[in-house]
C-alpha cells in the first residue's frame, strides 16, 4: 500500500515556465515533507522541506505548498531551467523516525530551452 | 567535509554469489539508513542502523539480506545467493544524532547488476 502518491509520473515545461508536482498522503502522523532532486546516477539530494505547522516554504525559486486538511503537498519550480530536469521525489517521515521516509514513486521533469 | 561515501558504485553479480555494500556515513553521523531503488521506481526503505544496533528492519526481506553499523567501521547491507530480482540502486544515507533533526543526506548508491 503506497502512503504517498505522487503525480504527474512526467512533466514537460519550457524554460522560464512554472513546474507544479503534487503528493498526498494518508498517515496523519507524518509531520516531517522534503523533496528530493535526483539526477541520473546520482543519489537524492535534499531540495526543501515543511512542516504542518506552516502552509507554505519558499527557498528561490522552489516553493512548497502544504493543505494539512487535504493531507496534500505539492512543489512549484518558478522559472523553470534545463539544469533544473531531473527526477523529483517527495516523501514523509515521521520525527521520531529520522530519515525512515516513505517516497513518492517520482516525477521525471524535463525543461527545454 | 565529505558526504556519505558508498562503495562500490557499481557491482556485479553471478547468480547465487553473495553481494556486500558499504557505507560510510557523514562525519558526526550515527545513524544510517539503507534504501532499494528499483528501476523506474521511487526508493523503499530497508533498515535503520545505529552503532551496533539495528533500529527497524521493517523494510527488510527476512531472507538472504542482512545489515549491520558496527562500532568500527562502514555499515554493510549484504545478500546472500543474490537473484536476478535483487538488481536495483542501493543507497545508503545518514543523519546526526542531535533530536528534532529531520534531515538525511543520501550516498550516490551502489548499482547491482545480478546476471
Amino acid at each position: 500500500q503506497q502512503q504517498v502518491k505522487q503525480s504527474p509520473q512526467s512533466l514537460i515545461v519550457q524554460k522560464g515556465g512554472i513546474s507544479i508536482i503534487n503528493c498526498a498522503y494518508e498517515n496523519t502522523a507524518f509531520d516531517y515533507f522534503p523533496w528530493y532532486q535526483q539526477f541520473p546516477g546520482k543519489g537524492p539530494a535534499l531540495l526543501i522541506a515543511i512542516r504542518p505547522d506552516v502552509s507554505e516554504k519558499k527557498e528561490g525559486r522552489f516553493t512548497i505548498s502544504f493543505n494539512k486538511s487535504a493531507k496534500q503537498f505539492s512543489l512549484h519550480i518558478m522559472d523553470s531551467q534545463p539544469g533544473d530536469s531531473a527526477t523529483y521525489f517527495c516523501a514523509a517521515s515521521i520525527t521520531d523516525s529520522w530519515g525512515k521516509f516513505q517516497f513518492g514513486a517520482g516525477t521525471q521533469v524535463v525543461v527545454t530551452p | 567535509n565529505a558526504g556519505v561515501m558508498q562503495n562500490p558504485r557499481h557491482l556485479v553479480r553471478r547468480r547465487g554469489q553473495e553481494a556486500r555494500l558499504r557505507c560510510s556515513p557523514m562525519k558526526g553521523h550515527s545513524h544510517v539508513y539503507w534504501y532499494r531503488q528499483l528501476p523506474e521506481e521511487g526508493l523503499k526503505f530497508m533498515v535503520y542502523l545505529q552503532k551496533e544496533n539495528i533500529i527497524d528492519e521493517s523494510g527488510m526481506p527476512k531472507e538472504r539480506f542482512s545489515a549491520e553499523f558496527p562500532k568500527e567501521g562502514p555499515s554493510i547491507l549484504r545478500i546472500q545467493q543474490v537473484v536476478r530480482g535483487d538488481s536495483a540502486a542501493y543507497f545508503c544515507a545518514s543523519s546526526p544524532q542531535s533530536q528534532g533533526r529531520a534531515e538525511a543526506f543520501f550516498g550516490q548508491g551502489t548499482r547491482l547488476t545480478v546476471v
